[in-house]
C-alpha cells in the first residue's frame, strides 16, 4: 500500500513569505504528526492531529500552525518565513489513536529552503 | 522534562563487525521506546519498538534492541553489519499517556561502514 506522501518534495521561498506543505498519510490512518529537522536543532516535534483535532503542540512560534482535514490528510502552514525556518519537515502517520504508543510511519518530507 | 540521550555522534565499524549504538533516556516513568533509521534525503524508517514485556525486542533488518529500566538505556544492536546499514540512527521515546504519540528524539548516530 502506498506510504505516507507529502507534497513537494522541495521548495524554495523567500523570507517574508508564507508556505503550505501537503501530507497525504496512509490510508486509514487517522493520527498525523509533523517534526521539523536541522542539522543545529534535530528533529523536534511541531503538532500531532487525530480526527481534524490538534491533540498536542511543540513549542514552536504561531507562525507555524496546521490542520487536519475529514479524509486525514494534513497541511502545515509557516507564516512570515525566517531564514532559521529552513529544515526538512517531516510528517507521519499512524493507525492508532494517541497515547497508545504504536509509532508512525514517516513520510520523505518535504526540503524547506528560506533565502 | 523528557529527554533522550546517543552519546555517540559518529560511530565506524567494518563490515561484518557487530554493532552496538546507546540510547540513555530521562523520564518520569517508562515510556514507549524506537528505534528509527535514516538514509541520507529520506524520511526515518522504524527498526524496532518496545512497549512492555520481554526486554530483547526485535526488528528489521537484523537489528536487536534491550531495554535496561536499571539503566535507563534501550541499546540497538546487530551481529554483523552490512555496508548498507550506513545510515543516521535515531532512539525515541513517547509517553505512555497524556503526551499523545508525541516523539522525543536523540541527536543521532551517524553510521559509517568500512569495507
Amino acid at each position: 500500500k502506498a506510504g505516507v506522501t507529502q507534497t513537494p518534495r522541495y521548495l524554495i521561498k523567500t523570507r517574508g513569505q508564507q508556505v503550505t506543505l501537503s501530507c497525504s498519510p496512509i490510508s486509514g490512518h487517522r493520527s498525523v504528526s509533523w517534526y521539523q529537522q536541522t542539522p543545529g536543532q534535530g528533529l523536534q516535534f511541531l503538532f500531532e492531529y487525530f480526527s481534524e483535532t490538534q491533540r498536542n503542540k511543540g513549542n514552536f512560534p504561531g507562525r507555524f500552525s496546521g490542520r487536519q482535514f475529514s479524509n486525514s490528510r494534513s497541511e502545515m502552514n509557516v507564516s512570515t518565513l525566517e531564514l532559521g525556518d529552513s529544515a526538512l519537515y517531516l510528517c507521519a502517520s499512524s493507525l492508532e489513536l494517541p497515547g497508545t504508543g504504536y509509532g508512525y510511519t514517516f513520510g520523505s518530507g518535504t526540503r524547506l529552503t528560506v533565502v | 522534562a523528557q529527554s533522550v540521550t546517543q552519546p555517540d555522534i559518529h560511530i565506524t565499524v567494518s563490515e561484518g563487525a557487530s554493532l552496538e549504538l546507546r540510547c540513555n533516556y530521562s523520564y518520569g516513568a517508562t515510556p514507549y521506546l524506537f528505534w528509527y533509521v535514516q538514509s541520507p534525503g529520506q524520511g526515518l524508517q522504524l527498526l524496532l519498538k518496545y512497549f512492555s514485556g520481554d526486554t530483547l525486542v526485535q526488528g528489521i533488518k537484523g537489528f536487536e534492541a534491550e531495554f535496561k529500566r536499571s539503566q535507563s538505556s534501550f541499546n540497538l544492536r546487530k551481529p554483523s553489519v552490512h555496508w548498507s546499514d550506513a545510515a543516521e540512527y535515531f532512539c525515541a521515546v513517547a509517553p505512555k499517556s497524556g503526551g499523545g504519540n508525541k516523539l522525543t528524539f536523540g541527536t543521532g548516530t551517524q553510521l559509517k561502514v568500512e569495507l
